[in-house]
């Protein structure tokens, strides 16, 4: 089993739609919870860290369940800005375990 | 500035080759990281460094070498390149006790 894992996608959404991405996580020792984007060709840069009680960054969301290892991501209307791969992360210690990533693409 | 950089940004060489990557952070962070992401787009770490001393070396092929001369700076040295070897390589950098990492851009290496 991944350490991380997430749903691939494709994801392919018009303007102005919610969009939803899960990810799971093996090790129960996880301390911390993030998502990265990444766009094509380009470094992963950290979107929003995740908290337990769930937190929201302008059209984002994100929340945690650390009793069933899952972490969420919300997008409301999204935007063509949003298109990228949305990396699930999580950290044990100083150690980055990263998911395979959720592709996201929003069309006109 | 930028924070964590990385070069060169593209590497093409010929199997067998040695080669090196440099990554430099000037965020004053204590640790430093070599990911390689490959054709998947899965990003895997291979080192870590936190103030010069390896705390992380995941499974790699010994032909893989980690040096830190300074906190600030990460190299990678590769010998004897394989077609396998072939991926994206990102330096990063994080403080401990706080969250995040910080990427560099990249180096693509392609080996032929």
């Amino acid at each position: 089993r991944k350490e991380v894992e997430q749903d691939p996608g494709p994801f392919n959404v018009p303007e102005g739609a919610t969009v939803a991405f899960n990810c799971t996580y093996s090790n129960s020792a996880s301390q911390s919870f993030f998502w990265y984007r990444q766009d094509c060709r380009k470094e992963p840069k950290l979107l929003m860290s995740v908290y337990s009680s769930g937190n929201e960054d302008g059209r984002f969301t994100a929340q945690l369940n650390r009793a069933s290892q899952y972490i969420s991501l919300l997008i409301r209307d999204s935007k063509l800005s949003d298109s990228a791969t949305y990396l699930c992360v999580v950290k044990i210690g100083n150690d980055m375990r990263f998911g395979a990533g959720t592709r996201l693409t929003v069309k006109p | 500035d930028t924070a964590v950089s990385q070069t060169p940004k593209y590497l093409v060489t010929q199997m067998g080759n040695d080669k090196s990557i440099k990554c430099e952070q000037n965020l004053g962070h204590d640790t430093m990281y070599w990911y390689k992401q490959d054709s998947k787009k899965f990003l895997k770490i291979m080192f870590s460094y936190n103030n010069k001393e390896l705390i992380i070396n995941e499974t790699v092929p010994n032909r893989f070498s980690p040096k830190s001369p300074d906190k600030a700076h990460l190299n990678l040295h590769i010998n004897s390149l394989e077609l396998g070897d072939s991926a994206v390589y990102f330096c990063a950098s994080s403080q401990s006790g706080l969250r995040e990492q910080y990427f560099g851009p990249g180096t693509r290496l392609t080996v032929t």
